[in-house]
Order: C-alpha cells, then sequence, then structure tokens
C-alpha cells in the first residue's frame, strides 16, 4: 500500500515550452501533496505544498507564475513548468501524505521522481 | 523552524563494518523524524521513523536509528554494511501536519 507514481519518469523538452508532472496517490487519498526539487549531489529542497481543492502555498524563492501547482482530487496533484529554460533542468520529485494523518504519523509517501532536461 | 543536521557529508566504510550515519534536529518539541535511502536516479525509500512509540526504531535493512532527545540526535546505524548499502542517506524532520525538512544527505560508499 501506499503507493505514489509520477508521470513521467523522464521528460526533455525545449527551452520556453512548458512541461507537466502529474504526481498521482494509487491507494490512499492525500489532502496534501507536496513538490520538492533535486539538484545532482544535493538534498530535497520543498518546493510548494498543495493542498486540494485550493492553491498551493509556495516556499520562499519559488516563483509562483513558472512553477504551477493544481491539486484537482484527492488523488492527483500536478506541477507544470513554464517557458522552461535550461536551469529548471532537475529532479522533481513529490510526496503524498495519507489523508489519516494519525494512521500514517506524518509519513509522507514519495513518488519515483521526474528528470527534466530543458535543452 | 525546523531544521535538522547531518554530519558528515561522506561517509565510507569497509563491507562487514559498522555504519554510523549522524543526524541532530532543532526542536524545542519533540518531532517527528525520518531516516530515508536514495539510490542514484530514483526516489526515496522509508528506512524508519521516529514517532514516539519507542526512542530505538528499528527499520528495514537490518538499520536502526535511537532518538536521544537530551543530544537533539537520530543517528542510523548498521551493524554490518553491505556492498548494497551504498546510497545516499537523508535525514527528515516534520512537526504534526507539516512538510518533511531535509538534511544536506550522508553519501554512503562501501568498499570490499
Amino acid at each position: 500500500g501506499a503507493v505514489v507514481s509520477q508521470h513521467p519518469s523522464r521528460v526533455i523538452c525545449k527551452s520556453g515550452t512548458s512541461v507537466k508532472i502529474e504526481c498521482r496517490s494509487l491507494d490512499f487519498q492525500a489532502t496534501t501533496m507536496f513538490w520538492y526539487r533535486q539538484f545532482p549531489k544535493k538534498s530535497l529542497m520543498l518546493m510548494a505544498t498543495s493542498n486540494e481543492g485550493s492553491k498551493a502555498t509556495y516556499e520562499q524563492g519559488v516563483e509562483k507564475d513558472k512553477f504551477l501547482i493544481n491539486h484537482a482530487s484527492l488523488t492527483l496533484s500536478t506541477l507544470t513548468v513554464t517557458s522552461a529554460h535550461p536551469e529548471d533542468s532537475s529532479f522533481y520529485i513529490c510526496s503524498a501524505r495519507d489523508i489519516r494523518l494519525a494512521i500514517s504519523h506524518n509519513e509522507q509517501f514519495f513518488g519515483p521522481g521526474t528528470r527534466l532536461t530543458v535543452l | 523552524a525546523q531544521s535538522v543536521t547531518q554530519l558528515g557529508s561522506h561517509v565510507s566504510v569497509s563491507e562487514g563494518a559498522l555504519v554510523l550515519l549522524r543526524c541532530n534536529y532543532s526542536s524545542s518539541v519533540p518531532p517527528y523524524l525520518f531516516w530515508y535511502v536514495q539510490y542514484p536516479n530514483q526516489g526515496l525509500q522509508l528506512l524508519l521513523k521516529y514517532t514516539s512509540a519507542a526512542t530505538l526504531v528499528k527499520g528495514i535493512n537490518g538499520f536502526e536509528a535511537e532518538f536521544k532527545k537530551s543530544e537533539t540526535s537520530f543517528h542510523l546505524t548498521k551493524p554490518s554494511a553491505h556492498m548494497s548499502d551504498a546510497a545516499e542517506y537523508f535525514c527528515a524532520v516534520s512537526d504534526e501536519g507539516t512538510a518533511l525538512i531535509f538534511g544536506k544527505g550522508t553519501t554512503l560508499s562501501v568498499s570490499s
């Protein structure tokens, strides 16, 4: 149980195009999902917290208009990188928290990540 | 705000040797604490988590960690390293209902 999928796993795009990454909780409901960015040899940086049915909360320094987050259902959140540039190339990882917080002890379940390369 | 410090960005051990990866957190209230492992180009896998039920937490693959409130530490150990343990390890902390905050990670190398 507690599986999170991400699609696509790898994407290469041209500079200036937009890329959408999907994060799905497959066997549980998640009112909250998180988006992280990881640079090579670096830790995970929290980008934003996505709440179902409301606007995402972005961390300081993360451009809201560049990284559009939508959490349309209890099992799906999407991250759209708009007008992507080479500096947006990174490993993007999502995580989801089970709606039953008490059971999951605040644990987040992570997706396998999406490798974005912008040419 | 919560923060976590992992001492040592790179730890090297011989196969069969003790593995010790250090993690210290900053919090006046015992938080939730986690250790994750990441293999190259993969997502994160939970090794173990502390949720106040017991101070010594046993995880997968023979790893365990001990919560020490007096030292604000949650160090990860394994009695005998395997080659397959070579990976990146992250300590993470969170409060109830908040996002996980990760340490900078420790690369574990295992030599034969």
